[in-house]
């Protein structure tokens, strides 16, 4: 992911609706991403996971789209929940390291 | 599943002590440790790396001699931050690594320097 400091990026859903949450990333030679959810206060919490020799994976009410020639992930949540109100964030892994994306602020609204 | 717990959760110091934290994979054994700040509204960032009973691969920026890492078995690693000033305020994040779970965050500590 690309991480440069910057304040969060939000997106408002309303409740049952499906949310996109996008992420860049920098490294052509990351071989895994990730996708992690992380509450106020806590450390982050996998979500969904997928290798770069595939393009999509699907996981219960969520999916990873990658798009390996623009260097682009995508996290799409369905029917979204007010559980679901969290910051996400992508992360890629090269050399045993994982780099975080500026992550998204997502609430969703009653 | 794999869990890492960290602690202490939350600490208040004065400027210029030291604080350690703790993160320890509590159910499986974590060849590789990773430590990670993260100030208000920002992402994660990477400050070291550390593998049992190796020293720690510190991140471009981040001073070895302030952020003491220690991994001395699979299932514990500590970060010392020493003679720490309010700039050291954070919020700091561990992850651990193994053969059979791949990365597994703690719960977070919350630093406080006054």
């Amino acid at each position: 992911g690309e991480s440069v400091g910057l304040h969060l990026p939000t997106l408002s859903v309303q409740e049952g609706d499906n949310s996109i949450i996008n992420c860049a990333y920098s490294n052509s030679a990351s071989d895994y991403f990730i996708w992690y959810k992380q509450e106020s206060g806590k450390g982050p919490q996998f979500i969904i996971d997928i290798r770069s020799n595939m393009d999509k994976r699907q996981g219960q009410r969520v999916t990873v789209l990658l798009n390996k020639t623009v260097k682009h992930l995508s996290l799409q949540i369905a029917a979204t929940q007010p559980g679901d109100s969290a910051v996400y964030f992508c992360a890629d892994k090269k050399n045993e390291k994982l780099t975080f994306g500026t992550g998204t602020r997502l609430t969703i609204i009653p | 599943g794999a869990v890492v717990s960290q602690h202490p959760s939350w600490v208040i110091c004065k400027s210029g002590t030291s604080v350690k934290i703790e993160c320890r994979s509590l159910d499986f054994q974590a060849t590789t440790m990773f430590w990670y700040r993260q100030f208000p509204e920002q992402s994660l960032m990477l400050m070291a790396t550390s593998n049992e009973g190796s020293k720690a691969t510190y991140e471009q920026g981040v001073e070895k001699d302030k952020f003491l890492i220690n991994h001395a078995s699979l299932t514990l690693s500590t970060l010392t931050v020493t003679s720490a000033h309010p700039e050291d305020s954070s919020f700091y994040i561990c992850s651990a690594s193994g053969q059979l779970y791949g990365y597994t965050f703690g719960s977070g500590t919350r630093l406080t320097v006054v």
